[in-house]
């Protein structure tokens, strides 16, 4: 497809369950982020890949949060152990390189029971 | 830490007539860009208009302009001629030049342009 395509597009799960997100980018974006959209907090960024370069990682709120990205296209986030704070909708978005615009997904609505 | 501030959590205008959107940011960066995002009910984001610090001159976008305030640190929007679908949640948001280049975001005005 031409746009950014997250999966699945809604997940519900218990709590302490672990999660995963996935994220595919436009082809040929090199640049690739992951945000978190919540009544509470807003729109928060979580987490930057670009490239072969180590991933910014400053915005994932624990140590139960990480992301990989392979190949240097698909993105997947994994929630372990998932808490109720953590029912959010979480959205990609990928950029030619880091000072390009940034398009989305339509995310990803987590609820955790 | 940059914040970006958007003071007006809701707004209505009617069909044809224009909005303007207000936001205002914090940052010690000299250089960086500006954007607005609308965000209809379907949850994609969507790129609105996207302002280069550097840039004196105002971006527009057809219906769509920005009024840039470097030092009043102030980048609003201007909605001319409100259609039905421009009702919207609209997000105003930073990116520092360098580094990661990650957006930081107001908390969102909800646009209705009623008919």
């Amino acid at each position: 497809g031409a746009g950014v395509s997250q999966s699945p597009s809604n997940k519900v799960t218990e709590k302490g369950k672990d999660v995963e997100l996935r994220c595919d980018p436009i082809s040929g974006h090199t640049a690739l982020y992951w945000y978190r959209q919540s009544l509470g907090q807003g729109l928060e960024f979580l987490i930057y890949f670009q490239g072969n370069s180590a991933p910014d990682k400053s915005g994932l709120p624990s140590d139960r949060f990480s992301a990989e990205r392979t190949g240097g296209s698909v993105s997947t986030l994994t929630i372990q152990r998932t808490q109720q704070e953590d029912s959010a909708v979480y959205l990609c978005a990928s950029s030619l390189w880091g000072n390009q615009p940034q398009h989305f997904g339509d995310g990803t609505r987590l609820s955790i029971l | 830490a940059q914040t970006v501030t958007q003071s007006q959590p809701e707004m209505s205008v009617q069909e044809a007539e224009t909005v303007t959107l207000s936001c205002t940011y914090d940052t010690s960066e000299s250089n960086y860009y500006l954007f607005w995002y609308k965000q209809p009910p379907s949850r994609q984001m969507i790129l609105v208009i996207r302002q280069e610090a550097y840039k004196q001159q105002n971006a527009t976008e057809n219906r769509f302009s920005v009024n840039f305030q470097k030092a009043a640190k102030s980048f609003s929007l201007k909605i001319s001629d409100s259609q039905l679908g421009d009702t919207a949640m609209y997000f105003c948001a930073f990116s520092a030049q360098g580094g990661s280049e990650k957006l930081v975001f107001g908390k969102g005005t909800k646009l209705t342009v009623n008919p």
